[in-house]
């Protein structure tokens, strides 16, 4: 079956350093991720996204990298700042609009 | 414009006690999900509605948990009886529902933090 993982469970940076959070799946027919961020006492919310046709694609202070060879995804924040401390996550979306999550990585940014 | 509303925002029960959860998806979108999170890990899709039909329940267990979307807006979820496993945040979404979109982005509520002593 899918899924995804993350590689570290907790990230500590340096405000105003770059962030990067690495996911990996499993299942090489995947074919849409999406990355959500979850702040304390909160829902997840949409990051970006990226199909697989595409190896990058940038949002505002955020890059979605995806390696197809080796079923690998990152995001990447540049700058970080006290308020993208949250928990993120990579998602997977089946082709029957099923979303599964991965574990999480917990982003702590030091000031 | 308004987000996905959820209530009670928090809930502490004993096991065996029956409680229910509900949602109140952004207007237009036909589709509703529920996950269950578990603290420390990504939240699990339990059932999902298109309008007021189920279009996956696989993940809900079914002997305990039921869903209902009557008039396919607003939602309520139910455990009866909860058990010790049952303990974490429920998590409405919806999404516009165009089918086979696979850019149609779940809009998340801030969940129901369930406690079951």
């Amino acid at each position: 079956g899918e899924s995804v993982g993350l590689h570290l469970p907790t990230l500590s940076v340096q405000e105003g350093d770059n962030s990067i959070i690495n996911c990996a799946y499993s299942n090489s027919a995947s074919d849409y991720f999406i990355w959500y961020k979850q702040e304390s006492g909160k829902g997840p919310q949409f990051i970006i996204d990226i199909r697989s046709n595409m190896d990058k694609r940038q949002g505002q202070r955020v890059t979605v990298l995806l390696n197809k060879t080796v079923k690998h995804l990152s995001l990447q924040i540049a700058a970080t700042q006290p308020g993208d401390s949250a928990v993120y996550f990579c998602a997977e979306k089946t082709s029957y609009d099923k979303v599964i999550f991965g574990p999480g990585t917990s982003l702590s940014v030091i000031p | 414009e308004a987000g996905v509303a959820q209530s009670p925002r928090y809930k502490i029960i004993e096991k065996r006690q029956s409680v229910a959860f509900w949602c109140n998806p952004i207007s237009g979108h036909a589709t509703l999900y529920w996950y269950q999170q578990i603290l420390g890990q990504g939240p699990k899709l339990l059932i999902q509605f298109q309008n007021n039909g189920v279009v996956d329940d696989s993940q809900l267990p079914k002997d305990r948990f039921s869903a209902e979307r009557l008039k396919g807006v607003d939602s309520t979820l139910k455990i009866q009886p909860a058990k010790l496993e049952d303990s974490a945040v429920y998590l409405c979404a919806s999404s516009l529902g165009i089918r086979g979109a696979r850019t149609d982005t779940q809009y998340f509520g801030p969940g129901t933090r369930l406690t079951v002593l």
